[in-house]
């Protein structure tokens, strides 16, 4: 079964700063990983997907992500944060059991200080 | 084009009360979602329908029920509602393949009391 562990609940950054959230995952089979963001009071979007194409994926606002096979991880970065990226992020993986769900990650909160 | 949206956008109950909530989706996608959001717990299934006329458990089915009522619409009941459904809720909807994006609705905050 697939999974995705996010390490830290809560990251704080100063503005300018490198964002790093960290996700690794769980899969017995060639994952398709997902980056999701969600502002306060918000549904969630969509940051980036990798879907074994190239490794390293450009979202928007800024963010990227290396899958790194080796390292079952799909860490998520910004080379200098703004006020305007605080806000929750989830690492997901697709279900390759059926039924075309999505498994979430717990989530990280990101605080970004002035 | 409004994407997915749901109703209401809040919500108290008393305990034992009914309700349902409404999902719409005007993206002609095949799978839709309801999904239950609780601090520090991330994002769990209760329902999911792969496909217009199929509907499945989730993670944490228990005390709810759903209807795809066509493929635009999918609704979630809570037959009696109990302090622990108190959470927010959201719907989202998918093309329906795996590599495809999810899109959320705007979520319904619900409190029982």
């Amino acid at each position: 079964a697939q999974s995705v562990t996010q390490l830290g609940s809560h990251v704080s950054v100063s503005e300018g700063a490198l964002v790093l959230l960290r996700c690794n995952y769980s899969s017995s089979v060639p994952p398709y990983l997902f980056w999701y963001v969600q502002y306060p009071n918000q549904g969630l979007q969509l940051l980036l997907k990798y879907t074994s194409a190239a490794t390293l994926v450009k979202g928007i606002n800024g963010f990227e992500a290396e899958f790194k096979k080796s390292e079952t991880s799909f860490h998520l970065t910004k080379p200098s944060a703004h006020m305007s990226d605080a806000a929750e992020y989830f690492c997901a993986v697709s279900d390759s059991t059926g039924g075309f769900k999505t498994i979430f990650g717990a989530g990280t909160r990101l605080f970004v200080k002035a | 084009n409004a994407g997915v949206t749901q109703t209401p956008k809040f919500q108290v109950l008393k305990t034992g009360q009914s309700m349902t909530l409404q999902c719409a989706q005007d993206m002609n996608h095949n799978s839709m979602y309801w999904y239950r959001q609780d601090p520090g717990m991330g994002l769990r299934l209760i329902y999911y329908s792969a496909s217009e006329g199929t509907t499945d458990k989730g993670e944490v089915p228990n005390g709810y029920n759903v209807s795809r009522l066509n493929k635009r619409e999918f609704s979630l009941r809570l037959e009696s509602a109990a302090p622990s459904q108190t959470s927010v809720y959201f719907c989202a909807s998918m093309a329906g393949a795996l590599t495809d994006t999810q899109y959320f609705g705007p979520g319904t905050r619900l409190t029982v009391l």
